[in-house]
């Protein structure tokens, strides 16, 4: 399966933009990335996915490197309620892939 | 509130007991996902249903019973546990497997102790 290697964690302060990177050298023409956070005490939630193109959305940006080996999760103005551990996922588009989780990085937002 | 319910939020459970975790959604998703998470452990995969039927064990001991009845509700039947199975247990679901893109709704969790 191809990995991901994220920071284990960042820090950054509220209304600033953050750059969460992603690295996937080993990525496949057919996976798609998939972002997931978690919040203290909640479940995974999905935040975006992407597979060549950069995607916009109402929580975040995702901006893919022309050679897919890395990406970027953008959020465009972190508030407090921001800080999470968010999840970097390559899933295979062709396949029966589960999401399997890595460490992600902890995002602490600075007040 | 995400459309995926767990139920209890919080259980206590001796070694010796039995205990079920339940799992609801009504989103109209077809595949169901069991989900361990340890303390300073990442997610572990555990159990996928897809359209009621099985279609992953993820190596998991026989003291972790699933059971998915239909396509809303899965349960996860716990017996002789151990202290080191406390966790937060996911329960998450998506839309069966063939479709081009199906992302994953995910619960709250049940936070399990095992005493």
């Amino acid at each position: 399966d191809a990995k991901t290697t994220q920071p284990n964690s960042m820090e950054s302060n509220e209304e600033e933009p953050v750059h969460l990177p992603c690295n996937h050298s080993t990525i496949s023409g057919t996976d798609y990335i998939h972002w997931y956070r978690q919040l203290p005490s909640q479940g995974p939630e999905y935040v975006i996915h992407g597979l060549t193109s950069n995607v916009n959305n109402r929580m975040a940006s995702l901006a893919i490197a022309e050679d897919r080996k890395s990406s970027t999760l953008i959020l465009h103005r972190a508030t407090l309620r921001d800080a999470a551990v968010y999840y970097c996922i390559l899933r295979d588009g062709n396949r029966d892939d589960k999401i399997i989780f890595g460490k992600g990085t902890r995002l602490h937002i600075l007040p | 509130e995400t459309g995926v319910t767990q139920t209890p939020r919080h259980l206590v459970m001796g070694m010796t007991n039995k205990k079920s975790l339940k799992c609801e959604q009504h989103l109209g998703h077809n595949a169901m996902y069991w989900y361990k998470q340890s303390a300073k452990k990442p997610l572990e995969l555990m159990f996928v249903y897809n359209f009621k039927e099985q279609t992953e064990n993820n190596s998991v001991p026989s003291r972790f019973s699933p059971e998915c009845p239909n396509s809303s509700h899965l349960f996860l039947h716990l017996h002789t546990l151990q202290p080191e199975d406390s966790a937060l247990y996911l329960c998450a679901s998506s839309q069966a497997a063939g479709t081009t893109f199906y992302g994953y709704t995910f619960g709250s969790g049940t936070r399990l102790t095992v005493v």
